[in-house]
């Protein structure tokens, strides 16, 4: 069965400090999709990233970058010099097209507060 | 863009009234949309996937008489909380999936949630 672990369930940083989120997953298929949603405040979750399983390659944008390994089923995010604006929930997730069609498994959840 | 709506952003009901969400994608078609509720500092909780034209699949423990989705068109699915109880109270969050190219498995944006609380 899939699943997502987050082991951090909250970081508090200093403005401008880089923190890093670790996120593990499980999965039996080898095809499948990696996520990063941030949920600020409000509540509303906004997409920041979409990782398939056969594209190993880091990604950064802006501030924020991606490690994903295989080898150890991780797919870690990072954000560099860290503002008060980057206070919120992230999530990670996972979806399993052959075994879940589209469905979203979500890890717990790391709350980042960046204090100034 | 990708673009989702919700409708109500908040509502406070009496015990035993329903209540209707609102799920929308305005600038894509979604023919699945999926229903989520959370608890303050939890998770989302999957609790049914809407399918355009066909009845929703629902998630172990959800119950179905309960949470009624219809999803009537390739852009609107509602949530109908039906005669709701205190323990109903909760964040409810809808998402739609959105292909791009030639990939089935699209990614799935959300909606700025719905808070109901149940008096």
């Amino acid at each position: 069965a899939q699943k997502v672990t987050q082991a951090q369930t909250e970081i508090s940083v200093v403005e401008k400090e880089d923190v890093t989120l670790d996120c593990v997953y499980e999965t039996r298929d080898t095809t499948y999709y990696l996520f990063w949603y941030k949920q600020p405040p409000s509540g509303e979750l906004v997409f920041l990233i979409r990782r398939n399983s056969f594209d190993e390659q880091n990604e950064i944008s802006g501030r924020y970058s991606w490690n994903f390994q295989k080898s150890t089923s991780s797919f870690n995010f990072t954000i560099t010099a860290s503002q008060v604006v980057d206070s919120a929930v992230y999530f990670c997730a996972l979806s399993e097209p052959k075994a879940a069609g589209n469905k979203l498994t979500f890890g717990g959840g790391t709350r980042v507060l960046v204090k100034p | 863009g990708a673009v989702v709506s919700q409708h109500p952003s908040r509502v406070i009901c009496k015990s035993g009234t329903s209540v209707k969400i609102e799920c929308r994608s305005l600038d894509f078609q979604a023919t699945t949309m999926f229903w989520y509720r959370q608890f303050p500092k939890q998770s989302l909780m999957l609790m049914a996937t809407s399918n355009e034209g066909s009845k929703a699949t629902y998630e172990q423990g959800v119950e179905k008489d309960k949470f009624l989705i219809n999803h009537a068109s390739l852009t609107l699915s509602t949530l109908t909380v039906t005669s709701a109880h205190p323990e109903d109270s909760s964040f409810y969050i809808c998402s739609a999936g959105k292909s791009t190219g030639n990939t089935i498995y699209g990614t799935q944006y959300f909606g700025p949630g719905t808070r109901l609380l149940v008096l």
